[in-house]
């Protein structure tokens, strides 16, 4: 089956910076690849998503890139604000198969 | 507009008593249903999922049952807690109906459930 890895798992940035989220997917078939923020004590919620015909797509502050080639995808968020601290997934799926996710990144933005 | 209603907020129950953990969505049909479990506030792992009613699949074999009696309903049990049965349970829907289960899914907000 699919096996999501994603780096780092805490990161902590300056109100203004960027702030970059990465992983890594196994199963060559996964076409759709979803990013998913969680704040405390609510489910997670879509931010972003990206399916494999594409290699980038930006939503204002934040964009996702694909490289299918090394099997790897990252979300970035630009002038990060403390309204972005929060947990963060990123997930992978091929059409046959359930959403597979990663483990989460603890996004924290100080003032 | 659809919505998905997860109850309730917060349980907690005494090793060795049953669950019933009940999760509906609104506004569609033939959704497909899953079932997370989140321990230590990281990570989401799947425990069953479900694309009919009376349907349903087992990713990981444990303490925990799920049934699907209607469409739009999902209900999570076990006849006997373990401590390790705390967690934060998640109940989620994406599209059915030939649209495979890759796509956006949408969750509820979640059950804490805590073993004593």
């Amino acid at each position: 089956g699919e096996n999501v890895e994603q780096h780092p798992s805490t990161l902590s940035v300056q109100e203004g910076d960027s702030a970059v989220i990465k992983c890594t997917y196994s199963d060559s078939a996964s076409n759709y690849f979803p990013w998913y923020k969680q704040e405390l004590g609510k489910g997670p919620q879509l931010i972003i998503d990206i399916r494999s015909n594409v290699g980038e797509k930006k939503d204002q502050r934040i964009a996702v890139t694909l490289n299918k080639t090394a099997k790897h995808f990252s979300l970035h968020i630009t002038e990060t604000q403390p309204e972005d601290s929060a947990v963060y997934f990123c997930a992978a799926s091929p059409g046959y198969s359930t959403l597979t996710f990663g483990k989460g990144t603890m996004l924290l933005v100080s003032p | 507009s659809q919505t998905i209603h997860q109850w309730p907020a917060t349980l907690v129950q005494p090793v060795g008593s049953p669950l019933s953990l009940e999760c509906t969505v609104e506004g569609t049909s033939n959704p497909n249903l899953y079932w997370y479990r989140q321990a230590a506030g990281r990570g989401l792992q799947l425990l069953f999922y479900s694309v009919g009613i009376g349907q349903i699949s087992s990713e990981v074999p444990q303490n925990l049952s799920a049934s699907r009696p209607q469409d739009r309903q999902f209900i999570l049990s076990s006849k006997k807690l373990l401590l390790s049965d705390s967690g934060f349970y998640l109940c989620a829907w994406t599209p059915g109906t030939h649209r495979g289960l890759n796509t956006e899914a949408f969750f509820g907000q979640g059950t804490r459930l805590t073993v004593v």
